[in-house]
């Protein structure tokens, strides 16, 4: 089974804190991503990369960075945090080209108090 | 891009099939249709995906009209535990996006 972890389901953080979000998959797979999820928004892409320290903005970067060093991790960093970075955040994984389908971690549920 | 639109809301009887349609007009030929469903709290799960025939496996089957304008996923004995959001989803052609539609609540009743 493929299987995409991410570092924690839940997360509580003040504003201004910096805060790490990981994501690690086992299927080899060369394409990552990062989405963040709310309530009458569905999913919206935040980056993606495809390759070790390739990286592209997707549809809301702002306020975010993310880091690839290694094939199967994926992290997704807010440099300071803000109440409205409160979300569902949910990272994928999935071979390049059409056909394949992507595979998502449970989800972290972080809040910016 | 390609943008897909479902009903917001269905219901199905425990044990009946679950027929959730999606309009996919402005597909382009290359562009593969995928489901996934999301259960409350849960990261999305893929179902399965098509690109012109019809497909099924374990958990559902994929029905796209000729035309490919638009598909539906058949849940064949529906349960309670199918209860979810269902999204159709359209990978957009020459990149890496994938474009989520609103997605459908199914509710399975008992």
């Amino acid at each position: 089974d493929v299987k995409v972890t991410q570092s924690s389901r839940y997360l509580v953080k003040r504003t201004g804190e910096k805060v790490f979000l990981e994501c690690v998959q086992d299927m080899d797979h060369e394409n990552m991503f990062w989405y963040r999820q709310d309530p009458g928004l569905g999913l919206r892409l935040i980056y993606f990369s495809y390759d070790v320290k390739m990286k592209e903005k997707g549809d809301i970067p702002e306020g975010y960075s993310v880091s690839r060093e290694k094939k199967e991790r994926f992290s997704l960093i807010l440099e300071s945090a803000s109440t409205n970075q409160t979300s569902m955040y949910l990272c994928a994984s999935t071979f390049p080209g059409q056909g394949y389908e992507q595979y998502f971690g449970p989800g972290t549920r972080l809040t910016v108090t | 891009d390609a943008k897909t639109t479902q009903p917001p809301s269905m219901d199905c009887a425990e044990g009946r099939a679950a027929n959730l349609p999606c309009n996919h007009s402005t597909i382009s030929g290359n562009e593969y249709v995928y489901w996934y469903r999301q259960i409350h709290s849960q990261g999305p799960q893929y179902i399965i995906h098509g690109l012109k025939n019809n497909e099924t496996n374990e958990m559902a089957s994929l029905i796209i009209t000729e035309d490919r304008k638009s598909s539906t996923l058949i849940l064949p004995h529906a349960t309670l535990r199918d209860t979810a959001v269902y999204y159709c989803i359209v990978r957009s052609s020459g990149t890496y996006k994938y474009i989520f539609g609103t997605g459908t609540r199914l509710k399975v009743l008992a």
